[in-house]
């Protein structure tokens, strides 16, 4: 296991809604990054998180944000889901100093109808 | 922009026989070349990694694979292929101009693995 856990498991939710899902990293593991992998499909870089603030992005729309705590922990926010949306998220943390290490949580599993 | 293509969305291979899964990448200057695993239900399991040096990187689990810049490809391979070894195979390429701005992976499409007894 990598120490990495993510909340929800598993989510439903209404086009239109809103959603927000969690992640724990390890202690010391202060970069997070947030991917989305559709059905069938590799995983897409969403976002990237240091220190509590953001410094890298795909392409997805600003409807699409985050946080990063402190306490190693971080969240991704969706807002005005849309279908296209219903995918895995994964999050991944490195290490300080060792950016090339991601590691992976298991990802939620989102669905919107 | 940085992009990966693995062309076959299955391999089927017969337990212990050798296996490849194919990977070729677009990225301007020297790549850092990456590949994950996924098993049902699970977040990606990292394998190996090719950053500079030594044309063959080994892994994790037996896997190893081969970096040709000429043919801009990373193939994983496997001399004795296992049933548990079935599973989603993905490769991925980081821009290494990115270093300090962003983490960003570019995976491919996934390749399944089929080991048959």
């Amino acid at each position: 296991e990598t120490g990495v856990t993510q909340s929800p498991t598993h989510l439903i939710k209404t086009r239109g809604q809103q959603v927000t899902l969690r992640c724990s990293s390890q202690s010391g593991h202060n970069t997070v990054s947030w991917y989305q992998q559709a059905l069938g499909q590799g995983p897409q870089f969403i976002f990237q998180y240091y220190r509590e603030e953001e410094n890298g992005r795909g392409n997805f729309p600003p409807r699409f944000s985050g946080l990063q705590f402190p306490n190693y922990s971080s969240e991704l926010n969706v807002n005005a889901l849309e279908l296209d949306d219903s995918a895995l998220y994964l999050c991944a943390s490195s290490p300080s100093g060792r950016p090339l290490e991601q590691y992976f949580g298991p990802g939620t599993r989102l669905t919107v109808t | 922009a940085q992009s990966v293509a693995q062309p076959e969305d299955q391999v089927n291979v017969a337990e212990g026989n050798p296996l490849t899964v194919k990977c070729t990448y677009s990225v301007s200057g020297n790549p850092y070349l990456f590949w994950y695993v996924q098993y049902p239900n699970r977040g990606l399991q990292f394998l190996l990694k090719y950053i500079t040096g030594d044309n063959l990187v080994k892994g994790s689990y037996g896997f190893e694979a081969e970096f040709n810049k000429s043919q801009t490809s990373f193939h994983l391979k496997k001399p004795s292929a296992l049933v548990s070894d079935s599973a989603l195979y993905f490769c991925a390429v980081r821009d290494p101009r990115h270093n300090n701005a962003g983490n960003m992976l570019t995976f491919g499409g996934g390749t399944r693995l089929m080991v048959k007894p």
